[in-house]
């Protein structure tokens, strides 16, 4: 089965800038979710959809982060404008309907703010 | 909300030895604890999970165990071999739509 795609794989961009970065999930996962994981640390959650509703986006830095998943399949997540310390790897996972607690990886987004 | 705490932060072992990563949690309520192995450079891999109405699990060479009352779990890798470095990441579920909170993670070298 194909995995979680993301695109792109780096992005590097000036302060103030925005971004957008793209999920495909696996084929039939409903769930998905928006990690942050800043260099040394573990993912932080940033949003979680449920096929196209929003589960958890309490974590969210909602002034400047925004997300969609239209459709309940692929997702976008945005950044406008952008800051210093959003520098950091954005994964994307989903999981499987009859699994609900395991999550699959995208390979992420390296995003660099310069 | 749900605080994970892992330690520790880096661990160095001669390949053959065994490592453990202790982590804790802090809502009484989670009940899925899976760990993740993050290669440089690339996305987290489940290695092995375990529910909270199980006290042990094994697979291969690692283990986990869980100790619902003190609210800590551990990872137990023996015979370890210099594949195994990596960073090591814990997790807690506790919310009903599957939300997970990482630990730190811990950074694994096995030297041959």
């Amino acid at each position: 089965e194909a995995g979680v795609a993301q695109s792109p794989r780096y992005k590097i961009i000036e302060k103030r800038q925005s971004v957008a970065f793209w999920c495909n999930p696996i084929s039939g996962h409903a769930t998905l979710y928006w990690y942050q994981q800043i260099l040394g640390q573990g993912p932080k959650l940033l949003i979680q959809f449920q096929n196209n509703g929003v589960v958890d986006d309490s974590q969210l830095p909602k002034d400047r982060f925004s997300a969609e998943r239209l459709k309940g399949v692929d997702s976008t997540l945005k950044i406008q404008p952008a800051k210093l310390e959003d520098s950091a790897v954005y994964l994307c996972a989903s999981n499987p309907p009859m699994n609900r607690y395991e999550q699959y990886f995208g390979p992420g987004t390296r995003l660099t703010v310069t | 909300g749900e605080n994970v705490e892992q330690h520790p932060s880096t661990l160095s072992v001669q390949e053959g030895d065994s490592a453990v990563i202790k982590c804790t949690y802090s809502d009484s309520a989670s009940n899925y604890f899976p760990w993740y192995k993050q290669e440089l450079g690339k996305r987290p891999q489940l290695i092995i999970d375990i529910r909270s109405n199980v006290g042990e699990k094994k697979d291969q060479r690692i283990a986990v165990t869980l100790n619902k009352t003190a609210k800590h779990f551990s990872l137990h890798i023996t015979e370890t071999q210099p594949e195994d470095s990596a960073v090591y990441f814990c997790a807690a579920s506790s919310s009903g739509y599957s939300t997970l909170t990482f630990g730190k993670g811990t950074m694994l070298l096995v030297s041959p």
